[in-house]
Order: C-alpha cells, then structure tokens, then sequence
C-alpha cells in the first residue's frame, strides 16, 4: 500500500542552523501539507501546497519558513534559523483530490530537537 | 471559525470492554470530521471519516462513530478493546479539507 515517507526520522541542530525537512508523498498526490506537534501540544497546521504554490498557511508559518518541490516526487519543509522553540514533531501529508471529503494521509513524521 | 475538543486526555479500559472516546466540534459550515490513530514511532492513520451520507460511520479494526449535529459531537466507540488498540487518538474537523484542525489527542491505554 502506497504511503508517505519522510526523512530522517530524528534530526538534531543548532539554534540558528537552517533544516530541511523531507517528504515523498503518494505518488499520484496532488494537494500537499506540513503540520507540527510540539511535545504535549496539539497537531498544528503549517502550510498546503498546490500546483507549485502555497494555498494556504497559517500564522505559525512565517518567513523562516519555506517549502519547495524541487522534482516530482519530494517535498519539503525548510527552516531558515531554527530557534528553540521550533522543536517538534513535523509531518508531512497528502491527498488526491479535492473532494470536501477526502482524507489526508500522514507520513510518521520527523522529530526536530534545536539545542 | 472551527475546533475540536476531546474531551479525555487519558482513557484506559481493560481488554474486552467497550471504548468510547469523547469529541465535540465546532464549525460555521457543516464540516467534515475524521478520526486518527497514532501508534508509537508511527505515523497518522485514518480510522474513519464523516461524508454526511450516513450518520454512524464504521471505520477499520471495529471502529465507528456518530455525527450528532444537535450536540456537535463526533464520539469514538468499539465494543470490545483489544491490547493493539492502545494508541494516541484525534479527533479532526476540516471546513475545506484543507486546513485540518487537529484535537489534542486521548492516549488509550488497554489493560490485560
């Protein structure tokens, strides 16, 4: 059964380092999604991602944040200078249609530690 | 704007015995809503998802849930917990499946 990878699992940095995060969606995906978990916090939306552009984002998703799809089959989330605070769960998601409703499928996500 | 609360940040039952998981939504439009499990190091996985064709909803490994407008909820249930159900749980609102609201989760804990 196809799903979404992401990679890696566990990525360490410094404060102030950039990050990539990476994500190879279901192949025949059109419409794709980040979101963060903080450690004891809720799932938070971050950005979707359509037709080459951003469709939405939230106010958690500001300039230091930036997504690209750089060939057909990854996607990625990147982090400008990483703060202490940007430590999370980050997970990558990805749907075929539009339909109102259609589910979105999750990869297992990538948990980012700034030190 | 939309929401969800779950209402248990932790429930835990024996092995055998019924779940019910709690969730309440709100929304301007009429949503949809999903339920997601996350086992440990795993990603997200649908359980089920409301379509408005049909009030209960069944999803996989015995799951199913009621959408109750009149009280906003969208509660989890399964007869009979089995040890490979202990796992994170959330509840999720959509107005546009786009931006997902995610609820704060239940852990499930199972005991033999």
């Amino acid at each position: 059964e196809p799903e979404v990878t992401q990679t890696p699992s566990h990525q360490v940095t410094q404060m102030g380092q950039e990050v990539i995060l990476h994500c190879v969606p279901i192949s025949n995906h059109l419409y794709f999604y980040w979101y963060r978990q903080i450690l004891g916090q809720k799932v938070e939306f971050l950005v979707s991602f359509y037709n080459n552009e951003i469709s939405e984002k939230s106010e958690i998703f500001d300039d230091q944040f930036s997504v690209e799809r750089p060939d057909g089959s990854n996607f990625t989330l990147k982090i400008r200078s990483t703060k202490l605070e940007d430590s999370a769960m980050y997970f990558c998601a990805s749907r075929d249609t539009w339909g109102s409703y259609n589910e979105q499928f999750f990869g297992p996500g990538t948990r980012l530690t700034v030190l | 704007a939309q929401s969800v609360t779950q209402l248990d940040s932790h429930v835990s039952v024996s092995e055998g015995t019924p779940v019910l998981l709690r969730c309440n939504y709100s929304s301007s439009y009429s949503p949809s809503l999903f339920w997601y499990v996350q086992h440990p190091n795993k990603g997200l996985q649908l359980l089920l998802k409301y379509t408005s064709a049909a009030t209960l909803v069944k999803g996989i490994n015995g799951f199913e849930a009621e959408f109750k407008k009149s009280e906003t909820s969208f509660h989890l249930t399964k007869p009979s917990a089995h040890m490979s159900d202990a796992a994170e749980y959330f509840c999720v609102v959509s107005e546009n499946n786009n931006d997902m609201r995610f609820g704060a989760g239940t852990r499930l804990t199972v005991k033999p």
